[in-house]
Parts: C-alpha cells; structure tokens; sequence
C-alpha cells in the first residue's frame, strides 16, 4: 500500500473556527490532491499540488486554502468552517500525470457544528 | 467539461453471479479509472486503461474509445466483492496534471 497517513481522521468542531487537515506521504510523488466526498456526489477536487510551492484550484475551492512547504505533505486548511463544509476528506497522491493511478488516504470524517 | 455517468446505481447479486457495472463519458480522454471503495471508506485503485480490456483476478474491465464507455466485470461474485466502484477520467480543472472527475459510483450488495 501507498504510504499515505491522514490526520486527524476524526474532528469534530464548531462553525467559524479554522480547521487544518494534514496528508503526509512516504512515496516522493509529486503531484497531491484534497478531495471531499458528499452524499448524492461523486468525489470532488478542490485544491491540488504539482510540486512544492506549486498549489491549483479544483471544482470546489471557495472556502478552503492549502500549502504545501515540503512534498511529503500537503496541508488542507478551512480558514472559518461553515456547516457545508462537513463532509470526508480524502488525499491521494501520484507519480504521474494522466496515464498515472492515484493512491488515497483512508479519509478524515470532519463534521461542523 | 467531461461528465461521467455510472449505471446502475445500486445493485444486488447473489454470490457466484456474473456483475456488469457500466461507465460512460462525454468527452475523448487519454486514460479511465476504476476504484473500489470499501464498505470501511478506504479507496483502491483498480484499474488505468487506455484501450482494450484489463485482468486482475476475477475483475476485467474493458473500454470502447470510440462509444466512449467502460465496463467492469466481476467474475463468480462473492461477498467481500461487496463495494462501491466508481469511474473516473481525466477533468477540464488540469487534466493534464492528473485531475479526476468521478462517477458517483455503484454500490455492489453480494449476497450469500
């Protein structure tokens, strides 16, 4: 298996505080994606990385900011949670580019007060 | 934009039976996933296929780049089968950086 830790895998919190979620992987790869999982949705992008320093917007990125400094980790972070933003999120990373599988995190199950 | 629709969306076998779970597509792309979600949350990579048809165990997944569609079979079904598999293919958000857009999945019951 990939190594790809996610964390915290649990959080609870209230509306309006600042919330970051961590993926951490062991693979080098290069490219790294934040996703968020929705009942009646099919998963969707919202912010991802092609290298260190180098972050893009996704399908769904009102709301949310990421950073990543090293490329072992990619940093998701919710400046003011809203209850829309209760959802689970998964990481995934890959070596490659279109003709590359994605190996993903086992989730972050965040909910929003 | 490319848009992906999974059939069906739901589905029920009894164990040992033949499973056809179909993924279309709108717009020409390099390469198709298919992932295995497990009742637990994890998601797996099952198969990249770009044409042709792909084996791996009692899975085989096919692809017609010209209807633009794929299938994923199950061979002799069994319950730890029991799964949601999802399509995807490459999106308009930087495809070519490797951005997915996915199918919103089937939900595979196998029954004993």
């Amino acid at each position: 298996d990939a190594g790809i830790t996610q964390s915290p895998r649990h959080k609870v919190t209230e509306t309006g505080t600042p919330v970051t979620l961590r993926c951490h992987q062991t693979e080098n790869h290069r490219y790294m994606y934040w996703y968020r999982q929705d009942p009646g949705h099919g998963l969707r992008l919202i912010h991802y990385s092609y290298g260190v320093k180098d972050t893009d917007k996704g399908e769904v990125s009102d709301g949310y900011s990421v950073s990543r400094s090293k490329t072992e980790d990619f940093l998701l972070t919710l400046e003011s949670a809203t209850s829309s933003q209760t959802s689970v999120y998964f990481c995934a990373i890959s070596d490659g580019v279109e003709r590359s599988a994605q190996h993903f995190g086992d989730g972050t199950r965040l909910s929003i007060l | 934009k490319n848009e992906v629709e999974q059939s069906p969306q739901n589905l029920t076998a009894q164990e040992g039976e033949f499973i056809t779970i179909n993924c279309s597509y709108s717009v020409g792309i390099s390469a198709l996933h298919w992932l295995q979600q497990h009742p637990g949350g994890g998601i797996v990579s099952l198969f990249m296929l770009s044409s042709g048809k792909k084996k791996h165990g009692r899975l085989i997944a096919t692809i017609n780049i010209q209807e633009k569609h794929s299938s994923l079979h199950i061979t002799a079904s069994h319950p730890r089968d029991s799964a949601v598999y999802i399509c995807a293919v490459p999106s308009n958000y930087g495809g070519s950086q490797g951005n997915l857009i996915f199918g919103k999945g089937t939900k595979l019951s196998v029954k004993p």
